[in-house]
């Protein structure tokens, strides 16, 4: 099974900074990543898939980046609907997919 | 409107059985993978089950030999039947929608609690 490690579990950013947010793999998953937003009391959303492709209607101020086993997300200017927690999800090894552990957004 | 609709959680006993419904809409259901995907309160997402469009299924360790997975193409809808339920499987239990060759989600629905508790 494959270990998705996020980091930092917590990242305090104002609004209208940059976070950057990073997830590795415990062995390659190619290009094989996902992103997703949660909010309290949400379901996820997915974000980004093939580690760069951005879902439908998601906003541009969100990249994502890597392959391999290191990979990143960027919010490039934070909005106040950004807050929230981040998941990412590799799909190249199934079953199981496996997730990180997440990375909250807080307000600074 | 393209959406997946879950229903069917509560409170059981330890030991005891459930079974999960989950409807969708608003898209040919019979042409995508459907998954259950589950996450304890204040916990991260934890893939739980999955069916391919054959009738095809997979599951993790943690719940192989316990839940079972299957989907009704006609009406539109994917279950779970869950048995020998433990503490550890509460949480909320959320459908969600995949392609057949990769395994991620952009359809989600929006939970149902399980609750496992004497």
């Amino acid at each position: 099974e494959i270990v998705m490690t996020q980091s930092p579990a917590t990242l305090s950013v104002s609004p209208g900074e940059r976070a950057t947010l990073s997830c590795r793999a415990s062995q390659s998953v190619s290009s094989n990543l996902a992103w997703y937003q949660q909010k309290p009391g949400q379901a996820p959303r997915l974000l980004i898939y093939g580690a760069s492709t951005r879902a439908t209607g998601i906003p541009a101020r969100f990249s994502g980046s890597g392959s391999g086993t290191e990979f990143t997300l960027t919010i490039s200017s934070l909005q106040s609907e950004d807050f929230a927690v981040y998941y990412c999800q590799q799909y190249n090894n199934w079953p199981p997919v496996t997730f990180g552990g997440g990375t909250k957004v807080e307000i600074k | 409107e393209v959406q997946l609709v879950e229903s069917g959680g509560g409170l059981v006993q330890p030991g005891g059985s459930l079974r999960l419904s989950c409807a969708a809409s608003g898209f040919t259901f019979s042409s995508y993978d459907m998954h259950w995907v589950r996450q304890a309160t204040g916990k991260g997402l934890e893939w739980v089950s999955a069916i391919g469009t054959a009738g095809d299924t997979y599951y993790p360790g943690s719940v192989k030999g316990r839940f079972t997975i299957s989907r009704e193409n006609a009406k539109n809808s994917l279950y779970l039947q869950m048995n020998s339920l433990r503490a550890g499987d509460t949480a909320v239990y959320y459908c969600a929608r995949s392609t057949v060759t990769n395994w991620y989600f952009d359809l989600w629905g929006r939970g149902t609690l399980v609750t496992v508790s004497s």
